[in-house]
């Protein structure tokens, strides 16, 4: 079974960092991009970045370009970023979600919570 | 960056209505297009992709058509469990984008 779970949320000043950690299961992990996608409070969904199955092709939506950092560890099925120089505006509902050859996300996680206030 | 525009923003139905909604790209993305569905505190879901095909273990009152640069989400006989807000998504270019939603509510 498919199994996504998100962690290292929290509330954070601006400026400072943190870092998310998705930890998948139930598949093979080598052969999947593993994207982020955040929501705002009351608002839509907005893709954040992807990380193909090969580990070095990264995509990034221009907003979080050169702050935040996709990457993964094959030995402990995890994709992580990491969020620098946060903003008020990058508070969200973080979801991490497979996705077969980077265009679909089939499963997600259930979301971890980012607060960026002073 | 490709722009995804959803229309309505919002409808009311009742059940055993049957609903459309339409998701127009600011240009041509073939057929790569899908489509979510989300709840109240929940993750979206997967419900369409490559712009009509159903997702394993999706109802089948729920298809998708459409190519080029228009699409459209078709409900066929609403069920209560079907009243969320859908979300259409691009995954011809990067970066991946989302309309930005449609809510189905209950008349």
């Amino acid at each position: 079974q498919v199994h996504l779970v998100e962690s290292g949320g929290g509330v954070v000043q601006p400026g400072r960092s943190l870092r998310l950690s998705c930890a998948a299961s139930g598949f093979s992990f080598s052969t999947y991009a593993v994207q982020w996608v955040r929501q705002a409070p009351g608002k839509g969904l907005e893709w954040v970045a992807v990380i193909l199955y090969d580990g070095s092709t990264k995509y990034y939506a221009d907003s979080v370009k050169g702050r935040f950092t996709i990457s993964r560890d094959y030995s402990k099925n995890t994709v992580s970023l990491q969020m620098n120089s946060l903003r008020v505006e990058d508070t969200a509902v973080y979801y991490c979600a497979r996705s077969s050859g980077a265009l679909y996300f089939d499963y997600w996680g259930q979301g971890v919570r980012v607060t960026v206030s002073s | 960056d490709i722009q995804m525009t959803q229309s309505p923003s919002s409808v009311s139905a009742s059940v055993g209505d049957r609903v459309t909604i339409t998701c127009r790209a600011s240009q041509s993305i073939s057929n790569w297009l899908a489509w979510y569905q989300q709840k109240p505190g929940m993750a979206p879901k997967l419900l369409i992709y490559g712009a009509s095909s159903l997702r394993s273990g999706v109802p089948s009152r729920f298809s998708g058509s459409g190519s080029g640069a228009d699409f459209t989400l078709t409900i066929s006989s609403l069920q209560p469990e079907d009243f969320a807000t859908y979300y259409c998504q691009q995954a011809n270019t990067f970066p991946r984008t989302f309309g930005q939603g449609t809510r189905l509510e209950i008349k």
